[in-house]
């Protein structure tokens, strides 16, 4: 059982290009999530998903987009990357879109922007 | 608004001793409490989780946590740590009812372990 896995596990990137992490869960979890992880300011939701067909804003979700066509995949979207992009991306599951759930998550894609 | 602050960035303890990592938060209600704990270059796991019943929850690799309502804490202890506990440690909070469903971390604290 893999859980959840993320791909690339590292990139480096130009600025204004467009990249897209992909994240795949194998747990039939409805819920997913997308955080970045920046040094002094823990993780940030950036976008997170309740179901599949269903998305919703987190708390920094400017320059990022999702989409949900299915209940394994949960792919994060820079239309156009910017050097404050740069940081470690997260993607998480939970059984169901409840606070109580524990969420599960990836080994992470470290993303630079150049 | 709802907040979790963690007050030590970087903790270092020697190998053996006892451990506490503090956690409080701030919400009108008792919300779910977790502790999660990542290793270095991995994900986050989850060490423990509180939501209701005998405040002191026990959860993985001999950890312990205490809620105390009066003071909105949710202490991580470890009586004995051990090398491979070096780690940075998230108190994360699940905000209760509502249409709320992810959580919210506070900024980590690092866990050095010297010999």
């Amino acid at each position: 059982i893999a859980g959840i896995t993320q791909a690339p596990t590292s990139q480096i990137l130009a600025a204004g290009r467009r990249m897209t992490l992909r994240c795949t869960q194998d747990m039939r979890h409805n819920a997913m999530y997308w955080y970045r992880q920046d040094l002094g300011l823990g993780l940030r939701l950036i976008h997170y998903s309740n179901t599949a067909g269903t998305t919703g804003k987190g708390e920094v979700p400017d320059g990022y987009s999702v989409s949900r066509a299915n209940t394994d995949d949960f792919p994060l979207t820079l239309a156009s990357a910017v050097p404050s992009q740069t940081s470690v991306y997260f993607c998480a599951s939970s059984q169901e879109w409840s606070s109580y759930n524990e969420q599960f998550f990836g080994p992470g894609t470290r993303l630079t922007v150049l | 608004a709802q907040s979790v602050t963690q007050p030590d960035i970087h903790i270092t303890v020697s190998e053996g001793a006892s451990l506490e990592l503090r956690c409080n938060y701030s919400y009108g209600a008792t919300p779910y409490l977790f502790w999660y704990v990542q290793s270095p270059g991995q994900g986050l796991q989850l060490l423990l989780k509180y939501f209701s019943g005998d405040t002191l929850v026990q959860g993985i690799k001999g950890f312990e946590a205490e809620f105390k309502r009066s003071q909105s804490s949710f202490n991580l202890r470890k009586p004995s740590v051990h090398w491979s506990d070096a780690a940075e440690y998230f108190c994360a909070v699940g905000l209760y009812g509502g249409s709320q469903g992810n959580l919210i971390f506070g900024k980590g604290t690092k866990l050095s372990v010297k010999p």
